[in-house]
């Protein structure tokens, strides 16, 4: 059981760039979400998704797309990357919408130059 | 809507020293709050929860009690070791909104 993984750990983009975050889950989980952590602001949801084909935005979702094709995977595309998207990023998943405990992946350091 | 609200960081500490760090929430009805800690270079993991006010949560030493009459769950350790370095973030979920709503988090780094 691998919980939740993230790939890549560290990628480096320049402006204008496209690139697509991995997250997959083992754990069956319905509910998967992103978040940016950025120093002083803690975390912020970026999109989350409460089970196969359904997505919705959180509170910064601009820059960003998802989708959700199956219950394991829920990849965050950057379509045009800009410097204000340097961040860390984390996917997270819990067994339902309604339940409480999230587990989190490693996270993925991305910097925009 | 909902918000929590840390004490500011870093927090510095000597090995053994008595730990707490603030946590005040608002919410607009029942929520389950928690303390997540985030170790040098890893992702956030959950270190205790409470779920009802006057529950305490703990765990590896920790604690924290929720408190509705001061909306608050601070976070206590009696003695503090190296590997207790980390940040802590403080968050609340409510059933309604169906989120997690983090704090800025608070760095603790404790020296030997």
């Amino acid at each position: 059981n691998a919980g939740v993984t993230q790939t890549p750990k560290f990628q480096v983009l320049k402006t204008g760039q496209s690139m697509t975050l991995q997250c997959a889950q083992d754990m069956n989980h319905e509910y998967m979400s992103w978040y940016r952590q950025d120093p002083g602001m803690g975390l912020r949801l970026i999109h989350y998704s409460v089970g196969a084909g359904i997505t919705d935005q959180g509170e910064v979702p601009n820059g960003y797309n998802v989708s959700r094709s199956t219950t394991e995977d829920f990849p965050l595309r950057l379509l045009s990357a800009a410097p204000s998207q340097t961040s860390v990023y984390f996917c997270a998943s819990r067994r339902t919408a309604t339940t409480d405990t999230q587990y989190f992946g490693p996270g993925t350091r991305l910097t925009v130059l | 809507g909902n918000s929590v609200t840390q004490m500011e960081g870093p927090v510095t500490l000597s090995e053994e020293a008595f730990l707490t760090i603030n946590c005040t929430y608002t919410a607009t009805g029942y929520p389950s709050l928690f303390w997540y800690v985030q170790y040098p270079g890893e992702g956030l993991q959950l270190l205790l929860k409470a779920t009802k006010a006057d529950d305490k949560g703990s765990n590896k030493g920790f604690e924290a009690t929720y408190r509705k009459e001061t909306t608050s769950f601070h976070l206590e350790k009696g003695s503090v070791q190296v590997s207790d370095s980390a940040v802590y973030f403080c968050a609340l979920y409510e059933t309604s909104g169906s989120r997690l709503t983090f704090g800025e988090g608070t760095q603790l780094t404790v020296n030997p």
